[in-house]
């Protein structure tokens, strides 16, 4: 157990939606990152958060978007939502070093 | 651009029969290598970090090593319990603090009794 969950586990919505995830962190741990996991491919870097402000973005476009609360909470929001985003979507929080712990994952299926 | 390279994709092993998954990577400045087993529809478990070529982490049957170029995850005497997808991720100096993990592919291991 790492002491991350993700909610909801498993989520259905249409094309042009609009989703939230939410992650809950470690205490302590003031650093949370999103992944997106194709199936069959390794998670790929949305961004990150630390101290609630975004300091490093992967290849996504801007209707990828976050938020980072005082109480280690985290939200991944996607707007006008495709097909492609159909995919695991997972946090990952770390302290001070490098390492970074996931959480379970949130099953996002786009009809 | 940094890159992660993982084989064999897919690996069938006897019980008690050991071998080696291998991670290939390509980085400007490696500042940590990484290892974590994933199960089915679940989020990926953290196994090893390796900083520096010569460092070795060990964890009751597995051995992970690192060279300048690869790192190898040696599975000794597996049991039908390590199947699961193994994944390999670096983390560069380039990246400075945004914590951008580049995985590879990953390694499916299926070990029969």
């Amino acid at each position: 157990e790492t002491g991350v969950t993700q909610s909801p586990t498993h989520l259905i919505k249409t094309r042009g939606q609009q989703v939230t995830l939410r992650c809950s962190s470690q205490s302590g741990h003031n650093t949370v990152s999103w992944y997106q996991q194709a199936l069959g491919q390794g998670p790929q870097f949305i961004f990150q958060y630390y101290r609630e402000e975004e300091n490093g973005r992967g290849n996504f476009p801007p209707r990828f978007s976050g938020l980072q609360f005082p109480n280690y909470s985290s939200e991944l929001n996607v707007n006008a939502l495709e097909l492609d985003d159909s995919a695991l979507y997972l946090c990952a929080s770390r302290e001070a070093g490098d390492t970074q712990y996931f959480g379970p994952g949130t099953r996002l299926t786009v009809l | 651009e940094d890159q992660v390279t993982q084989s064999p994709e897919a690996l069938r092993l006897q019980e008690g029969e050991s071998s080696s998954l291998n991670c290939s990577y390509t980085v400007s400045g490696l500042r940590g290598l990484f290892w974590y087993r994933q199960d089915p529809g679940k989020g990926p478990e953290f196994l090893f970090t390796l900083y520096s070529a010569g460092e070795e982490k060990e964890k009751e049957r597995l051995k992970a090593t690192l060279t300048k170029k690869e790192s190898f995850l040696h599975i000794t005497a597996p049991k039908p319990e390590d199947s699961a997808t193994y994944l390999c991720a670096v983390l560069s100096h380039g990246s400075g603090n945004t914590g951008k993990l580049i995985f590879g592919q990953g390694t499916t291991l299926q070990v029969k009794p």
